[in-house]
């Protein structure tokens, strides 16, 4: 079982709509990560938080909308996606680099998002 | 930057011994990471190395030289389970950022 847990596990939803994806880690961790996965391709970076404060945006359209609510907790807000943007979404988390090093990224089951 | 390169497929028996090669060029170097991702699930954490040498960890060892820029992921006594891509990753150093490589697709047959 997957200490980093996201929901929903599958979404399907229209150009038009809004929607959120959630995480929630219980290990202390203080850096939290959004990653998108195409089908074959590897995980590709998103967005970085530390100690819930935006640390890294790799240039994400701003359809996307990251959210740290609390140290636990990680959302990610979406709004006018394109069908582009149908892919594995990943959330993960781990220590900060300067808290403990070396420490791998642990990744939640992701959401399986599909835009129709 | 960084530029890291993986096999895309590999083929191997179960029951026998497969060696997955990962070679990188940094920027900057802060451990060398091993994930196994089975398809439609999450990537799922194997091993790290920061210092040069193998670190084992029951049938899975990964190896690491700095100096060359070079790793591979040694996985024995094949299991049908095993079929799945292996993640090659190099976190730069002080950096949040992981970097993956493409991936290689193992498939284990009987």
């Amino acid at each position: 079982d997957t200490e980093v847990t996201q929901t929903p596990k599958h979404l399907v939803m229209g150009m038009t709509n809004k929607k959120s994806l959630k995480c929630e880690q219980h290990m202390g961790h203080r850096a939290m990560y959004w990653y998108k996965q195409k089908a074959k391709k590897p995980p590709e970076l998103m967005f970085v938080y530390s100690y819930e404060k935006l640390s890294i945006n790799e240039s994400v359209p701003s359809r996307f909308s990251p959210e740290c609510p609390n140290s636990s907790l990680l959302n990610l807000h979406l709004h006018a996606l394109q069908p582009e943007d149908s892919a594995l979404y990943l959330c993960a988390s781990s220590p900060p680099p300067g808290e403990v090093s070396n420490q791998p990224q642990h990744f939640g089951d992701g959401t399986r998002l599909s835009i129709l | 930057g960084q530029n890291i390169d993986q096999p895309t497929e590999m083929t191997a028996t179960e029951g026998a011994i497969v060696q997955i090669n990962c070679t990188y060029q940094t920027s900057g170097f802060n451990g060398l990471f091993w994930y196994q991702q089975h398809a439609g699930e999450a990537p799922t954490f194997l091993s790290y190395n920061v210092l040069d040498g193998l670190e084992e960890k029951g049938r899975f060892s990964s190896f690491l030289s700095r100096s060359k820029g070079y790793s591979y992921l040694l996985l024995k006594e094949l299991q049908m389970k095993d079929s799945a891509s292996y993640l090659c990753a190099v976190k730069g150093a002080g950096s949040y950022q992981l970097t993956f490589g493409k991936g290689t697709k193992l498939s284990v047959i009987p």
